[in-house]
């Protein structure tokens, strides 16, 4: 999507390696988010951002961690990855907190 | 538990008809709310936003908001097959720009 890239788009991981989903934004947001999409769960809130190193916890954090040294780039870490975060990950931008998101393409990551 | 429901589907639609969407949120502090669609295979994009009670319109698309019942739907008006896609609803939650989302709907429109 315009103003906002993640990658990779794809990866296939192994179970306990450290996985990074990088999320770049050109279009200045304030906010920035990780959710997981899962069938039958829909989005759900991993970590979000609301200003460089400001990062605080989502609904289903464990597992995760963030960073955001950058207003442009806001980073997932899986540190141990399981099997259970297979699922798609997206990231989304807001440049004000009642504004509705823009979304990335998602990451498709598979922990095999 | 904050929680937005809304009807899984498949919602099937004749080409042309209305199509009719549903969704509850649980948080009586719930301020904003957005329908997102999402096609398959794809990132949700947002289609309307609805702050106030009633009804906003944008094209073929209205918005309906009932704080009192807690209860905002979604109108496609003359639905065409580029309509076939998820619909999630999306209710804010406290601060920070967070939302809650439905698990969607999916909506089915036949030629």
């Amino acid at each position: 999507d315009a103003g906002i890239t993640q990658s990779p788009r794809h990866k296939v991981t192994e179970t306990g390696t450290p996985v990074t989903l990088r999320c770049h934004q050109t279009e200045n947001h304030r906010y920035m988010y990780w959710y997981r999409q899962d069938p039958g769960h829909g989005l759900r809130l991993i970590h979000y951002s609301y200003g460089v190193k400001d990062t605080d916890k989502g609904e289903v954090s464990d597992g995760y961690s963030v960073s955001r040294s950058k207003t442009e780039d806001f980073l997932l870490t899986l540190e141990s990855a399981t099997s259970s975060q297979t699922s798609v990950y997206f990231c989304a931008i807001s440049g004000a907190d009642d504004y509705g998101y823009t979304f990335g393409s998602g990451t498709r990551l598979t922990v095999v | 538990q904050k929680e937005v429901e809304q009807n899984s589907g498949p919602l099937s639609v004749p080409e042309g008809a209305i199509a009719s969407l549903n969704c509850t949120y649980s948080d009586r502090g719930s301020q904003s709310f957005f329908w997102y669609r999402q096609y398959s295979g794809k990132s949700p994009e947002l289609i309307m936003s609805i702050y106030s009670n009633g009804d906003k319109e944008d094209g073929r698309f209205t918005a309906q908001l009932n704080k009192a019942s807690q209860y905002v739907s979604l109108l496609i008006r003359d639905s065409q097959p580029s309509d076939s896609a998820t619909y999630l609803c999306a209710a804010s939650t406290d601060s920070w720009g967070k939302f809650q989302f439905g698990a969607g709907t999916q909506v089915v429109v036949t030629p």
